[in-house]
């Protein structure tokens, strides 16, 4: 079955430790994408990437980071930095960015983050 | 501004009715707008999306966009109970997508 999946499902963190969420895809998509989801607030971006090897900050990128080493994964790390991580986070991918066009993005999952 | 605005609710309507969800968005250079529908504790899935203005069906679904007032709309007819979910409008930016914040909605038996 094609698909994103993400783990854990679900983690717990103490405060001031460093976690990697999980994330692959086996669509062959080139694009990858995680989102941060809280309540009332829809789903904002955090970082993006287009192709292997390179990733543009979203909108709320101070805390995280990612790398793209491989087309199938993304995995994002939540750092000590990020003031406030508990949340749902959410990885999607789509098949090739261009621009304005139409690009249905594929969404994993989720794993829900709380922070001790 | 949020480019995208959306009424988090939550709306709660009896089994049978027709729901109107609703959209604006700011920026005109938006050509295609998506509904995500989006369970409990579960990613979104896409419902259905439209090119610029105009009506598209699917079922009891449909989506509305108007351009001229930058108004996006979703209705379901005969609403069931398996429609409650979070309905998460979305319009296609550059290389990204633009999320409403999502409806909360509740279809009562």
């Amino acid at each position: 079955d094609g698909g994103i999946t993400q783990s854990p499902k679900y983690l717990f963190r103490k405060e001031g430790q460093n976690v990697t969420l999980s994330c692959e895809q086996n669509l062959n998509h080139d694009a990858m994408y995680w989102y941060r989801q809280d309540p009332g607030q829809g789903l904002r971006l955090i970082y993006y990437s287009q192709i292997v090897n390179d990733f543009q900050k979203g909108d709320i990128a101070e805390g995280y980071s990612v790398s793209r080493e491989k087309k199938e994964s993304f995995p994002l790390t939540v750092t000590s930095a990020q003031k406030n991580p508990t949340a749902f986070y959410l990885c999607a991918s789509s098949s090739s960015p261009s621009g304005w066009a139409y690009n249905e993005q594929f969404f994993g999952p989720g794993t829900r983050l709380t922070v001790l | 501004q949020k480019e995208v605005e959306q009424d988090p609710g939550p709306l709660s309507v009896p089994e049978g009715a027709i729901v109107s969800l609703n959209c604006t968005y700011s920026n005109s250079a938006f050509q295609y707008f998506m509904w995500y529908r989006q369970y409990s504790r579960k990613g979104p899935e896409l419902l259905m999306y439209t090119y610029s203005s105009g009506n598209k069906e699917d079922g009891r679904f449909t989506a509305q966009v108007d351009k001229s007032s930058k108004y996006i709309s979703l209705f379901i007819r005969d609403s069931q109970p398996s429609d409650s979910a979070t309905y998460l409008c979305a319009s296609q930016g550059a290389q990204k997508l633009v999320f409403g914040q999502g409806t909360r909605l509740t279809i009562n038996p």
